[in-house]
């Protein structure tokens, strides 16, 4: 396999459901990240991994929880999620910034999360 | 506040000529990447331009005016393949990726 690949590709989950998403990139990359994506809305950046330490976590609610293995895998696990956090949950990866100021990012196929 | 404005939708005929612009309000620039996002499908990378110009790929071009907080993105001899979002992100001074909302682009035959 190559690139990034993200797991599963649709989820729906009740309000009181556990869940976690799942990211594996295969590009040698030791950056890796989880966006959300709202219809109409720009990309929004939640967590940032960097060798495997979190580096970013913009005021993301603690329903979201991300965890990071190693430098190819990346989860976000999920808990008493709100309507309002269905969206498309998009994982990426990079070369970590400092190498190589123009390595653009490498996204998977996203998960769309639907809270019911 | 930090801001990308795309517009919101763009409609294009089939084999011809489309322009995507993109401007911005940031603190800092270090360089604005274009991404194509088909729907249900990952955002890819098309282009990256961190000085004033021209960068050309194929039928897609990439134009930038630092002065001007302004970009575009061309696309030639459109292809119905073409239809997509079409994303403008920059990166701040801190290399922060500040994203806008893209442009739909829809080709007609």
């Amino acid at each position: 396999e190559t690139g990034v690949t993200q797991t599963p590709r649709h989820l729906v989950m009740g309000m009181t459901n556990k869940k976690s998403l799942k990211c594996e990139q295969h590009l040698g990359h030791n950056a890796m990240y989880w966006y959300k994506q709202s219809a109409k809305k720009p990309l929004e950046l939640m967590f940032v991994y960097s060798l495997e330490e979190r580096v970013e976590n913009n005021s993301v609610p603690s329903r979201f929880s991300p965890e990071c293995p190693n430098s190819s895998h990346l989860f976000l696990h999920l808990h008493t999620l709100q309507p309002e956090d269905s969206a498309l949950y998009l994982c990426a990866s990079s070369q970590e910034l400092g190498e190589d100021y123009n390595s653009p990012l490498h996204f998977g196929n996203g998960t769309r999360l639907t809270v019911t | 506040g930090q801001n990308i404005d795309q517009p919101t939708e763009m409609t294009a005929t089939e084999g011809a000529i489309v322009q995507i612009n993109c401007t911005y309000q940031t603190s800092g620039f270090n360089g604005l990447f274009w991404y194509q996002q088909h729907a249900g499908e990952a955002p890819t990378f098309l282009s990256y331009n961190v000085l004033d110009g021209l960068e050309e790929k194929g039928r897609f071009s990439s134009f930038l005016s630092r002065s001007k907080g302004y970009s575009y993105l061309l696309l030639k001899e459109l292809q119905m393949k073409d239809s997509a979002s079409y994303l403008c992100a920059v990166r701040d001074s801190n290399y922060q990726l500040i994203w806008g909302a893209g442009t739909k682009l829809i080709i007609k035959p």
